[in-house]
């Protein structure tokens, strides 16, 4: 069973930054957060991990609160192809993926 | 980066028949591998892992009989329906991961099963 939760659905204006919460509040101390999103009948597309320390790459920032009970993934520029569902994973050592719900990000004009 | 190669990305069947999707990772070596189903509007489903070299471990639920894994090598895993029925309609997405530890999966584009 999917260990996060997200919110359904959230609304961002083209150019905003988007930030996408993601709760795991029973995560493990050897569980890393993997984001992934996914683009209407495309495979998902990997984003952004980490296990405590606050991480950015050339998509995005992942920022994880201290107690590791959440995080947040933070989008700087979104742009109409960011629109997609985004999937906050949690996993361990055998790394299966037990996907939740997800957020739709709809990033508008 | 990692890519992950699927194919077929389509196939239309009659009940009965038996289909094969194969999944490639390209430019690594996927010692463990991943089969998902995904049904419309909704999330995926982690169907079975499979290891190179050893038999697939299937999730609770997920026929083994029905759902054949194989994974020959380091690159190459494959799924087989078997005697495929109007209720195994899905997308199916496979993922491989990289050797070393906590290593993200890279997924394939899917492929959409249509039994008739």
């Amino acid at each position: 069973d999917a260990k996060t939760t997200q919110p359904p659905s959230m609304d961002c204006a083209e150019g905003r930054a988007a930030n996408l919460p993601c709760n795991h509040s029973t995560i493990s101390g050897n569980e890393y957060v993997y984001w992934y999103r996914q683009i209407h009948s495309q495979g998902p597309q990997y984003i952004i991990h980490g296990l405590k320390n606050n991480e950015t790459n050339e998509m995005a920032s992942l920022i994880i609160t201290e107690d590791r009970k959440s995080s947040t993934l933070i989008l700087p520029h979104a742009t109409l192809r960011d629109t997609a569902v985004y999937y906050c994973i949690v996993a361990g050592n055998f790394n299966k993926f037990y996907f939740g719900s997800g957020t739709k990000l709809n990033v508008k004009p | 980066g990692a890519v992950v190669s699927q194919h077929p990305s389509w196939v239309i069947c009659k009940s009965g028949t038996s289909v094969k999707i194969e999944c490639r990772s390209l430019d690594f070596q996927a010692t463990t591998m991943f089969w998902y189903r995904q049904f419309p509007k909704q999330s995926l489903m982690l169907m079975a892992t499979s290891n190179e070299g050893s038999k697939a471990t299937y999730e609770q639920g997920v026929e083994k009989d029905k759902f054949l894994i194989n994974h020959a090598s380091l690159t190459l895993s494959t799924l087989t329906v078997t005697s495929a029925h109007p209720e195994d309609s899905s997308f199916y997405i496979c993922s491989g991961e990289g050797q070393g530890g906590n290593q993200p999966q890279h997924f394939g584009d899917g492929t959409r099963l249509s039994i008739l």
